[in-house]
């Protein structure tokens, strides 16, 4: 079974401030990997999609990389800054058709 | 905007009874997914439809059952709620199947007394 954990389950930074989240799962033959941000009370937007094949995805501020040898994925925030608030969680796709969230990081970037 | 949209937003229920929630997907998207999100917690999956049949299914017992239409919307049945079934349910389509990528309605919370 596939157990996806996402450490720290909380973290609050200053403005500007770079900073990494990280995820790490134990079955290594994913499919796919996806970092979503979701706003309190809401649904889930997706950030950054990573295939199986790549080992990083860049949108904007924002940079996810995967390492399937060992277990983990991490989301790289450039500059951060207050709207970037958010629980960020980590949903991975194996190659048996199983999927599995995080229970996500909240972040807090304070102005 | 994801283009998905979930009714009610809120419910509230008391244990025992009945609840179907609903979702409309993106138009052409041919698979819907739901999950359940305790509070603190990640979504976890229920189950997946792909043109109108089940087409995977997570750990949760029959009395959560669901049906998609042709018109790209479904539902998400619930019986003999339980307290335990307080969450946020969520709805997320995608064009063929789970692993491409998925986009999420709003969801409605369900509060059971």
């Amino acid at each position: 079974k596939q157990e996806v954990t996402q450490i720290p389950a909380a973290l609050s930074v200053p403005e500007g401030e770079n900073l990494v989240l990280n995820c790490s799962f134990t079955d290594s033959a994913i499919y796919n990997l996806q970092w979503f941000r979701q706003d309190p009370g809401k649904g889930l937007t997706s950030l950054l999609l990573i295939q199986s094949s790549q080992r990083e995805q860049t949108s904007g501020r924002l940079n996810a990389s995967l390492d399937k040898s060992s277990g983990r994925s991490t989301l790289y925030i450039a500059a951060s800054q207050p709207g970037d608030s958010a629980t960020y969680l980590c949903y991975i796709n194996t190659n048996a058709g199983k999927s599995t969230f995080g229970d996500g990081t909240t972040l807090t970037v304070k102005p | 905007e994801t283009g998905v949209t979930q009714s009610p937003t809120h419910l509230i229920k008391t244990r025992g009874q009945q609840v179907t929630l609903r979702c409309s997907s993106q138009s052409g998207h041919n698979t819907v997914s739901w999950y359940q999100q305790a509070l603190g917690q990640g979504p976890q999956f229920i189950f997946q439809y792909y043109r109108e049949e089940e087409n995977g299914r997570g750990n949760f017992p029959p009395r959560f059952s669901g049906l998609q239409f042709p018109n790209y919307s479904s539902e998400l049945n619930v019986n003999a709620l339980e307290l335990d079934d307080s969450a946020l349910y969520l709805c997320a389509s995608s064009l063929t199947d789970i692993q491409e990528t998925q986009y999420f309605g709003p969801g409605t919370r369900l509060l059971v007394l």
